[in-house]
């Protein structure tokens, strides 16, 4: 069956340091990949697609790449600050429809 | 946050009671989703409808089912809740292609007593 694995359920870092979350999938292919943020109490926040052509995307200090061999994608955010506290969740498409399937989501914390 | 109310945002209810949660969206947008979060197991997807009276069973249907009557409202709908469905509930609008990323509800917090 599908399976969408995220590294970690929590991320510690610096600020200033480059937080680096990892996403894992199994018997998909996956024609693009999502990822969101989600703050407590708030509903997840598309931050950033890529494509199975695309080996990397870039938007400010995010970084997303996605490989279809090793099945995984990677979500960078350098320099970060404690604002960039959040959990990070990807999101991949299934089924005839593109219905978006979630991994469990990575926890990150950025202290001052 | 892209013209989507989920009401209520907080519910507590007995076992055994039938519970409907409401989604309502501004932005004529055709497919819409319902959600569930719990710790451990991120967002899996419930049921969806592509269109008026038009639905489709998610991951884990079981014990829930939906209606979409008007564009604008997807109602889910608990017809005997179980301590088992407390959980946080997200609407969401968008998605059937990559030019479509989702735009979620900020959630409906569901205790089952």
């Amino acid at each position: 069956s599908q399976k969408i694995e995220q590294n970690s359920e929590a991320l510690n870092i610096q600020e200033g340091k480059t937080a680096t979350l990892t996403c894992n999938y199994t018997n998909y292919s996956p024609a693009y990949l999502q990822w969101y943020r989600q703050d407590p109490g708030r509903g997840p926040v598309f931050l950033l697609l890529i494509r199975e052509n695309e080996k990397e995307k870039r938007k400010e200090r995010l970084k997303v790449t996605f490989d279809t061999t090793l099945k995984q994608s990677l979500f960078h955010i350098t320099a970060s600050q404690p604002a960039d506290s959040a959990t990070y969740l990807c999101a991949l498409p299934w089924g005839a429809r593109d219905d978006m399937r979630f991994g469990a989501g990575t926890r990150l914390t950025v202290k001052p | 946050d892209a013209g989507i109310t989920q009401s209520p945002r907080h519910k507590v209810t007995e076992t055994g009671t039938p519970v409907t949660l409401r989604c309502h969206q501004t932005e004529n947008h055709r497919y819409m989703y319902w959600y569930r979060q719990d710790p451990g197991h991120g967002l899996r997807l419930i049921h969806y409808s592509y269109g008026v009276k038009d639905t489709d069973k998610g991951e884990v249907s079981d014990g829930y089912s939906v209606s979409r009557s008007k564009t604008e409202d997807f109602l889910l709908t608990l017809e005997s809740a179980t301590s088992s469905q407390t959980s946080v509930y997200f609407c969401a609008i968008g998605g059937s292609s990559y030019n479509s990323p989702l735009h979620f509800g900020n959630g409906t917090r569901l205790t089952v007593t």
